[in-house]
């Protein structure tokens, strides 16, 4: 098993450019996420994927879109990246079990919006 | 707004002590807490989940523990190693946000030989 697996792992943009971040998980989990880390503010959701075929917005979604392509791929698009989007990105994907909920993170995507 | 927070920021001490991290939360209704390893330039790495109905989760040298009433959970790490130096990340997953972790800001350890 690979876990959870992202694409790149890091990128240098231009203001304005798009892009796309890649994620895959070979857990067969339903509920997959992408948060991002900067320091001084720690992890935030930006959207998750509860389950195939649905995306919500987490706390900070602006300037982001994702697709949940499907059970094992959920990608963060950047449409017109900007330099506060400067981050670590992760994705995460989740075993859920009743009550029973951990998170499995991936290596992470260094971005870097000039 | 449910908040999880860890203090103190940065932790340093010799090799071999007994330590305790710490993690506060705002929000009793908790369905897990989960503490991660983070070293430099990685990911996140799981260490120990405790669900709501549990009070305390063991893996070799490291213990979690879950108070709910009081908001608090901790990390206690035995005989400490150089190796243990990373940023330890406690997160919460609570009854009503999809299942979705709020973190911590984490706590910066390191371990002197």
């Amino acid at each position: 098993n690979a876990g959870v697996t992202q694409t790149p792992k890091f990128q240098v943009l231009k203001t304005g450019q798009s892009m796309t971040l890649q994620c895959a998980q070979d857990m067969n989990h339903n509920s997959m996420y992408w948060y991002r880390q900067d320091p001084g503010m720690g992890l935030r959701l930006i959207y998750y994927s509860a389950s195939e075929g649905t995306t919500d917005k987490g706390e900070v979604p602006n300037g982001y879109n994702v697709s949940r392509l499907n059970k094992r791929e959920f990608s963060l698009r950047l449409e017109s990246a900007a330099p506060s989007q400067t981050s670590v990105y992760f994705c995460a994907s989740n075993f859920l079990l009743g009550s029973y909920n951990e998170q499995f993170f991936g290596p992470g995507t260094r971005l870097t919006v000039l | 707004k449910q908040e999880v927070t860890q203090i103190p920021a940065a932790l340093s001490v010799p090799e071999g002590e007994n330590l305790v991290l710490n993690c506060s939360f705002t929000d009793s209704a908790i369905y897990n807490l989960q503490w991660f390893r983070q070293d430099p330039g990685k990911g996140l790495t799981s260490l120990l989940l405790i669900q709501s109905s549990q009070r305390e989760q063991t893996s070799g040298r490291l213990n979690a523990s879950l108070d709910k009433s009081s908001g608090r959970s901790t990390l206690y790490i035995a005989a400490s190693q150089p190796g243990d130096s990373a940023t330890y990340l406690c997160a919460a997953t609570y009854n009503n946000a999809g299942n979705m972790l709020t973190f911590g800001g984490g706590t910066r350890l390191m371990v002197k030989p």
